[in-house]
């Protein structure tokens, strides 16, 4: 099985601050990378797709990138509603993995 | 608006089975495969297995493999997952989501929670 590392595995932020999440995958996966976002008490959310493919109702200030083992989400300016726990998903080989989570927390 | 709703909060004694539904509305259910997900508490997320309602033919990950069972329901449009011989170590939420394509999970239910306890 892939195995999926992100980093860091939580951070404290300011709202309006640039936050970075890295995800590193153990053996190449081209671009098949999705990134979810899970609030407590809920389901997972798909943000973003293939990448860099932002998922449809996504604000825009999520960005992703990289390609091969190692991926980047990013968040431009931190809004109230995006603290929460975000994931890393492979999808190039069965079983789909996901990384352990980095939470992003209220400095 | 696809939506997959699960069936409620389970209770079940160790050695014992559990049975959780997700019924689909709003898209077209037999084309789009749909998996199981666990998160035991405090935890990340792990792939159980899915399965393609068309073909009826399950997939399943290693590590669950012949103590799960996924199922589909093509008439009510309801997909199940069993599982067998359960620990206290299957705590969890489980989730059923649906995958659009390539193992992108696209919609989630609201998960079940199914507690392990003597």
């Amino acid at each position: 099985d892939i195995q999926m590392t992100q980093s860091p595995s939580s951070l404290s932020a300011s709202v309006g601050d640039r936050v970075t999440i890295s995800c590193r995958a153990s053996q190449t996966i081209r671009n098949y990378l999705n990134w979810y976002q899970q609030k407590p008490g809920k389901a997972p959310k798909l943000l973003m797709y293939a990448a860099s493919s932002l998922q449809s109702g996504v604000p825009s200030r999520f960005s992703g990138s990289g390609s091969g083992t190692d991926f980047t989400l990013t968040i431009s300016s931190l809004q109230p509603e995006d603290f929460a726990t975000y994931y890393c998903q492979q999808s190039h080989s069965t079983p789909p993995t996901f990384g352990g989570g980095t939470t992003v927390e209220i400095k | 608006q696809v939506q997959l709703v699960q069936s409620g909060a389970e209770v079940k004694k160790p050695g014992s089975s559990v049975k959780v539904s997700c019924k689909a509305s709003g898209g077209t259910f037999s084309s789009h495969s749909l998996s199981w997900v666990r998160q035991a508490p405090g935890q990340g997320l792990e792939w159980m297995g899915g399965i393609i309602p068309i073909f009826n033919v399950p997939s399943y990950a290693q590590k669950f493999q012949g103590r799960v069972t996924i199922t589909a329901d093509k008439v009510t449009s309801t997909v199940y997952m069993e599982l067998s011989s359960l620990t206290s170590e299957d705590t969890a939420v489980f989730y059923c989501a649906r995958d659009r394509g390539g193992s992108t999970f696209d919609y989630w239910g609201q998960g079940t929670l199914v507690t392990v306890s003597s």
